[in-house]
C-alpha cells in the first residue's frame, strides 16, 4: 500500500551545522504534511506543518520544503543544537485527518 | 496552549487483567482523538479514531473488543486494554485535534504486561 517513508534512518550532525532530514511519500492524494520530533520515552512534539498548496514554510530555526512533483518532503534545522537530538517523523494526511507516519530518522548531534 | 495529558505514564500489570489509559486535552476541546501504538524503535501505528459521543473507528487488524475506546466528552478519551497479554506491551500514545486538523500528542503510556 501507499506509505510515507524516510530516506535515511540515522543522521549525525556537528553542533552548529545545519541538518536536513528527508522524507518520501507515495500517496498523491496527501494534502497535509507534518514534522514531529520525538524524544526518548515521550510523545511526538509538533514542529512544523505544510499544506500541498505551498512549497516552503519557515518556523523558528526550521524550514519545511515540499516538492509535490517528486513527492518529497524535507525538514531543515538551522544551527543544530544538542537539544535537537531526537527521532524525527514526517507524517501525511489526506482529508480524513488520519495521519500516516514515516519510519523516523534518528538525529544525533555531536558536540 | 494545545496540551494533551495521559494517565498513567506507565503501568505494569499481570497477564489477563485490564488496563485503562486516559487521554485529556487540557486547554482545548478535542473534536477528535486518536490512539496510537508504538513498539520499540518503530514508528507510530494508528489504532483507532474517536469522535466525541460516537463509536470509535478502528484500523484494520485492531481488535475493537480488546481495545475499548470511550470518548465521553470533548476533553477526555479512554483506552482500555482488556485481558492484556505480554504481546500487548507497548507505548500507547493519544493525540487530540480541535477545530483544525493539527494533532497534538500526549506524552504516552508505557504498558508492560507480565
Amino acid at each position: 500500500g501507499e506509505s510515507v517513508g524516510l530516506h535515511l534512518p540515522t543522521l549525525s550532525v556537528q553542533e552548529g551545522d545545519n541538518s536536513i532530514i528527508n522524507c518520501a511519500y507515495s500517496n498523491s492524494a496527501s494534502d497535509y504534511f507534518i514534522w514531529y520530533k520525538q524524544e526518548s520515552g515521550k510523545g511526538p512534539q509538533f514542529i512544523i506543518d505544510i499544506r500541498s498548496n505551498m512549497d516552503k514554510r519557515q518556523g523558528q530555526r526550521v524550514t519545511v520544503l515540499l516538492n509535490k512533483t517528486v513527492k518529497h518532503l524535507s525538514l531543515q534545522i538551522a544551527a543544530t543544537q544538542p537539544g535537537d537530538s531526537a527521532v524525527y517523523f514526517c507524517a501525511e494526511s489526506s482529508n480524513d485527518y488520519k495521519l500516516s507516519f514515516g519510519a523516523g530518522t534518528t538525529v544525533t548531534v555531536r558536540a | 496552549g494545545a496540551v494533551v495529558s495521559q494517565h498513567p505514564s506507565w503501568v505494569i500489570c499481570k497477564s489477563g487483567t485490564s488496563v485503562k489509559i486516559e487521554c485529556r486535552s487540557l486547554d482545548f476541546q478535542a473534536t477528535t482523538m486518536f490512539w496510537y501504538r508504538q513498539f520499540p524503535k518503530q514508528s507510530l501505528m494508528l489504532m483507532a479514531t474517536s469522535n466525541e459521543g460516537s463509536k470509535a473507528t478502528y484500523e484494520q487488524g485492531v481488535e475493537k473488543d480488546k481495545f475499548l475506546i470511550n470518548h465521553a466528552s470533548l476533553t477526555l478519551s479512554t483506552l482500555t486494554v482488556t485481558s492484556a497479554h505480554p504481546e500487548d506491551s507497548s507505548f500507547y500514545i493519544c493525540s487530540a485535534a480541535g477545530q483544525g486538523d493539527t494533532q497534538y500528542f500526549g506524552p504516552g503510556t508505557r504498558l508492560t504486561v507480565l
